[in-house]
């Protein structure tokens, strides 16, 4: 079975520019999850999907970041415009089914932004 | 809301000893606790994950954790640890992380 897939990799952007991620998850897992780990903590969630609708965004900046997932299989996080403390790897997860339960998560392998 | 403390920023640890990593979590019910791996330039791994039943989880990788409902704690032990377990360990209570341990393993 194939994993949660991510790109870009690594991005290096100035400050004030905008970037955007792409996240497509474990083929049926109907949730979907974008972490920001700043170096040194751990994984800050910033919104979970269910499908294509949103259950969680409220540790998500909306003034500069946004997210979607419209046909409730892959998602782009965007920032626009970037600071220099977004500096962070984003990590997409996916579930099977998520929500209120013990699901196991399954983590893509991150995209490292950079931001100068 | 929820929260985890991990105390220990950084453990170092002899091959073939045990390890113990704390994790304290802080919610008001039974909370869905979680302990996750991460190894250089690799994703997260779950370990083991705890909601009900025996407060005895056992992972994969040798691991183990015990629930303490008294404590608000749910520690995270191997008997004897490999080189390849030198990584970075999250204790998780829901979505919500610690702030990680990391493990140095000596030979």
């Amino acid at each position: 079975e194939a994993g949660v897939a991510q790109s870009p990799r690594y991005k290096i952007i100035e400050k004030r520019q905008s970037v955007a991620f792409w996240c497509n998850p474990i083929s049926g897992h109907a949730t979907l999850y974008w972490y920001q780990q700043i170096l040194g903590q751990g994984p800050k969630l910033l919104i979970q999907f269910q499908n294509n609708g949103v259950v969680d965004d409220s540790q998500l900046p909306k003034d500069r970041f946004s997210a979607e997932r419209l046909k409730g299989v892959d998602s782009t996080l965007k920032i626009q415009p970037a600071k220099l403390e977004d500096s962070a790897v984003y990590l997409c997860a996916s579930s099977l089914v998520g929500g209120a339960t013990a699901d196991t998560q399954y983590f893509g392998p991150g995209t490292r932004l950079t931001v100068l | 809301a929820q929260s985890v403390t991990q105390p220990d920023i950084h453990i170092t640890v002899s091959e073939g000893a045990s390890l113990e990593l704390r994790c304290n979590y802080s919610y008001g019910a039974t909370p869905y606790l979680f302990w996750y791996v991460q190894s250089p330039g690799q994703g997260l791994q779950l370990l083991l994950k705890y909601f009900s039943g025996d407060t005895l989880v056992q992972g994969i990788k040798g691991f183990e954790a015990e629930f303490k409902r008294s404590q608000s704690s749910f520690n995270l032990r191997k008997p004897s640890v490999h080189w390849s377990d030198a990584a970075e360990y999250f204790c998780a209570v829901f979505l919500s992380f610690g702030a990680g341990t990391t493990v140095t393993v000596r030979a």
